[in-house]
């Protein structure tokens, strides 16, 4: 199975700071035939489902602020938040699509400081 | 509306059995694979199973292979999830969840339910 590992567990950002999250894939989620990274993200406020921010790594969902980016490839990837929002306090997870069983990272809790 | 509702969740002794139900409506449900992910309390998301468009391909995690069958009727628009010899660590929020694309395999998740609880206790 491919282990899903995110850092930190948690973090405070000040309203219009940048955040970042990492994850980090136990084998390679570059699918080389098309260039893609099997690599999603997903933010989870509490009381609600998970909400898709960004899949192949980088590509935003549809209605999904542009402060919101994906990077990285291979092994290794990252989640920002240009400028942190109130409405962005939440628990992200990324989530690799690459094979069976598709696993997620074990989350990151983003508050405000 | 595009939405999923979830159903049949509750309080089962360990070994028992429950069935969940998923309804898809606002879109053509026939076209999508659909997943479920379940959500222990407190902890992370675990994708548990997932089911091609037609129904003649299904997947699991190893720890509910066995135990857990995943099915869907289109005629009705619902996905469920047979669940036996419950365990423990079965407890959680069982959340239905739609691929990201129609007549595709993404395994990216872009609609999902509300999810329903279910509870495996003595």
């Amino acid at each position: 199975d491919i282990v899903m590992t995110q850092s930190p567990d948690s973090l405070a950002v000040s309203l219009g700071e940048r955040a970042t999250i990492n994850c980090k894939s136990s084998q390679s989620l570059l699918f080389k035939s098309n260039g893609q990274n099997y690599l999603a993200w997903y933010q989870q406020k509490p009381g609600q489902p998970p909400k898709l921010l960004i899949y192949w790594a980088s590509t935003r969902e549809s209605g999904v602020p542009d402060r919101f980016s994906g990077g990285g490839s291979g092994t290794d990837f990252t989640l920002t938040i240009s400028s942190l929002q109130a409405d962005d306090v939440a628990v992200y997870y990324c989530q690799q699509y690459y094979d069976t069983p598709l696993t997620f990272g074990g989350g990151t809790k983003v508050e405000i400081k | 509306e595009v939405q999923l509702v979830e159903s049949g969740g509750g309080l089962v002794q360990p070994g028992g059995s429950l069935r969940l139900s998923c309804a898809g409506s606002g879109f053509v449900f026939s076209d999508y694979w659909m997943s479920w992910v379940r959500q222990a309390p407190g902890k992370g998301l675990e994708w548990v199973a997932n089911i091609k468009q037609d129904g003649s391909e299904t997947y699991y995690v190893d720890s509910v292979k066995g135990r857990l069958i995943i099915s869907r009727d289109n005629a009705k628009n619902s996905l469920d999830l047979q669940m036996n010899s419950l365990r423990a660590e079965d407890t959680a929020l069982y959340y239905c969840a739609r691929d990201l694309r129609s007549r595709s395999q993404f395994d990216i998740f872009d609609l999902w339910g509300q999810g329903t609880m279910v509870t495996v206790s003595s």
